[in-house]
């Protein structure tokens, strides 16, 4: 089946820039995702890249995609204390006739003062 | 008033008794998913509906049961509670040409 993979947990300190990084198995993909959670609340869509891009820029993140690799990242410029969150990657799978979101399990950022 | 609204916001039963989560949204989308968070499991899918007519199984559907009451209403019933069903349960929603799902803020069922 599709899969999405991210590592847990990531620790940067204030200030400094994070990087978060996801692969996914599904090259059909149409759209790529980056959700926050923060503790407590439901998702909150960040942003996200249409699969032909390679590049987004939205204030302080850029999300990168490697199509051939199937790799997506989320850069995080001076990262602020409130950026500590669950960032989840999800793919829009558009396998068979509709489509469907499928998530990572969560990347941990802790941001350190 | 949210986009998304999941009633209750947390709930503990026992092992064994049914219960139902609900979920409505404004949004006026088509699209409406049952989903459930684990610590280091993420989100799993239960169950999706594209449509009223419309219902799917996800990856993770045994145990549960959904109904698609309206366009707006979608709900979510374990029809005899056990504890490893105790998790976060999230809702959302998504048009059908939309790029965004939107989700509500969660319910935490404890089954003990």
């Amino acid at each position: 089946g599709e899969d999405v993979e991210q590592s847990l947990f990531l620790s940067v300190r204030e200030g400094d820039s994070s990087v978060i990084n996801c692969t996914y198995t599904d090259s059909s993909s149409t759209y790529l995702y980056w959700y926050k959670q923060e503790p407590g609340a439901g998702l909150q869509l960040l942003t996200y890249i249409f699969s032909n891009m390679d590049m987004k820029q939205d204030q302080r993140l850029t999300v990168l995609l490697n199509k051939k690799d199937k790799h997506l990242s989320l850069r995080i410029a001076d990262t602020q204390t409130g950026d500590s969150a669950i960032y989840f990657c999800a793919e829009r799978y558009d396998g068979g006739s509709q489509g469907n979101l499928i998530f990572g399990k969560g990347t941990k950022l802790s941001v350190k003062p | 008033d949210a986009d998304v609204t999941q009633t209750p916001r947390n709930r503990i039963t026992k092992t064994g008794k049914r219960i139902m989560l609900e979920c409505s949204q404004t949004k006026g989308h088509d699209r409406m998913y049952w989903y459930r968070q684990d610590p280091g499991l993420g989100l799993r899918l239960i169950y999706y509906s594209f449509d009223v007519k419309d219902i799917n199984k996800g990856e993770i559907s045994d145990g549960y049961s959904v109904s698609r009451q309206a366009q707006a209403k979608f709900s979510l019933s374990l029809e005899s509670a056990i504890p490893n069903q105790t998790a976060l349960y999230f809702c959302a929603t998504s048009g059908a040409g939309n790029t965004e799902a939107f989700f509500g803020q969660g319910t935490r069922l404890t089954v003990v």
